[in-house]
């Protein structure tokens, strides 16, 4: 157990729709990431927070977002969602805005129908 | 640009056979280096990291070492055993906030 809680674990939705992904991150780590990873895309970091900034920004299509909240918990929000979107959204946190690693959490998977 | 290039899988061996598992990587700074796994149904976990050059990072069996002349970081593991198979992602950090992952290598080890 990495001890970053990820929910929901599954979620089924229609095209068009919005959904709010959730990770508490490790007690103590400042540091939330978030990841996709889909069969074509591999692995692709979307973007981090660092209590409560945003800190970097990779892929991320503007139909995402993300917030970072006062208690170091964290929310990934889809919208306007298409049948692509369908993937393992990962959370991970780390202590510090340059640490030397990530801890991941188990996903949610989304699917998109 | 940064990235990682990893074999492309599945690579499937027998029991106590010897693993070695490619990854190269590109980077436009001094990266730290990381191998995670991912069994099914889980997320990824950290398994070795080096953090520079001729650094080798070692957990569970498993070694890698980090060779700067060569950019290469390869996954190796004298005896596989059947609770290793699993999906071997090679990333690199830098700056630590962003993490470049490979595509991943499945691994399926047979009794």
């Amino acid at each position: 157990d990495s001890g970053v809680t990820q929910t929901p674990k599954h979620l089924i939705t229609a095209t068009g729709q919005r959904v709010t992904l959730r990770c508490s991150p490790r007690s103590g780590d400042l540091s939330v990431y978030w990841y996709q990873q889909s069969l074509d895309q591999g692995l692709q970091f979307l973007i981090q927070y660092y209590n409560g900034e945003e800190r970097a920004k990779g892929n991320i299509l503007e139909r995402f977002s993300a917030q970072q909240f006062p208690d170091l918990h964290s929310e990934l929000n889809l919208s306007s969602l298409e049948l692509g979107d369908s993937a393992l959204y990962f959370c991970a946190s780390s202590p510090g805005d340059r640490s030397t690693e990530a801890f991941f959490g188990q996903g949610t998977r989304l699917t998109v129908v | 640009g940064n990235s990682v290039t990893q074999m492309e899988g599945p690579v499937t061996l027998s029991e106590e056979a010897f693993l070695t598992i490619n990854c190269t990587y590109t980077a436009t700074g001094y990266p730290s280096l990381f191998w995670y796994v991912q069994y099914p149904g889980e997320g990824l976990q950290l398994l070795l990291k080096a953090t520079k050059a001729d650094d080798k990072g070692s957990n569970k069996g498993f070694e890698a070492t980090y060779r700067k002349e060569t950019t290469s970081f390869h996954l190796e593991k004298g005896s596989v055993q059947v609770s290793d198979s699993a999906v071997y992602f090679c990333a690199l950090g830098l700056n630590f906030n962003k993490f470049y992952f490979g595509s991943g290598t499945k691994l399926n080890v047979k009794p």
